[in-house]
């Protein structure tokens, strides 16, 4: 069974830093695009960064960038985003998710974890 | 990168056909997906590709589109389809991706 489990999310202060991360299982991870989607509370999806199989190319929103850093471990089957200088507007629940068709371009998700929940507050 | 418009709600009653557009410059040239989140729940893949469905899915999805508007369609809407629905494309210049902004389906 293809699964992601993520976790490392948690209450921290605003300038503060977290590091997500999200375990693979039932594939070859290293043959796929991997992704961060994030939700608000009561708001709808938002693509946070992509990373290449290899880790060779990523790519991050705007809003993110210079604070976010997407890497991964292909030894490890694992995908992770340090998050440095957190703002209130990072709270969110924050998913892994895998990049639909093996060595292809990232185009979408076809495997989506059950997200991890970070909270941005003093 | 561009923007994905969605219209806010959609409301149908069971046994019928629900259409959910998505609306954007880049679409004529890029691929759509479309999700469906439930409350509380991860998202969960609908359409793929434009028009591809994954295995599990019902055959009353599926996904369509014309030049810069795409329509995904639920024919005979049942009640367990009432979720969000969220259409998601990328730039294929730089990688990003941008997401509608979602559409409530009520099933009434």
């Amino acid at each position: 069974e293809v699964q992601l489990v993520e976790s490392g999310g948690g209450l921290v202060q605003p300038g503060g830093s977290l590091r997500l991360s999200c375990v693979a299982s039932g594939f070859t991870f290293r043959s796929y695009w991997m992704t961060w989607v994030r939700q608000a509370p009561g708001k709808g999806l938002e693509w946070v960064a992509n990373i290449k199989h290899d880790g060779s190319e990523q790519s991050s929103v705007a809003s993110v960038r210079g604070r976010f850093a997407i890497s991964r471990d292909n030894a490890k089957s694992s995908l992770y985003l340090q998050m440095n200088s957190l703002r209130a507007e990072d709270t969110a629940v924050y998913y892994c998710a895998r990049v639909e068709g093996e060595w292809s371009y990232p185009y979408g998700v076809d495997v989506w974890g059950q997200g991890t929940t970070v909270t941005v507050s003093s | 990168s561009y923007e994905l418009t969605q219209p806010p709600s959609v409301s149908v009653s069971p046994g019928q056909t629900a259409r959910i557009t998505c609306s954007g410059d880049g679409l004529a040239n890029e691929y759509v997906y479309w999700y469906q989140q439930k409350p509380g729940q991860a998202p969960v893949v609908v359409i793929f590709k434009d028009s591809d469905r994954p295995s599990g899915i019902p055959e009353r999805f599926s996904g369509s589109g014309s030049g810069t508007t795409v329509t995904l369609t639920i024919s005979g809407v049942q009640a367990e389809d009432e979720a969000d629905y969220y259409c998601q494309s990328a730039d294929r210049s730089n990688t990003h991706w941008v997401f509608g902004g979602g559409t409530k389906l009520t099933v009434l």
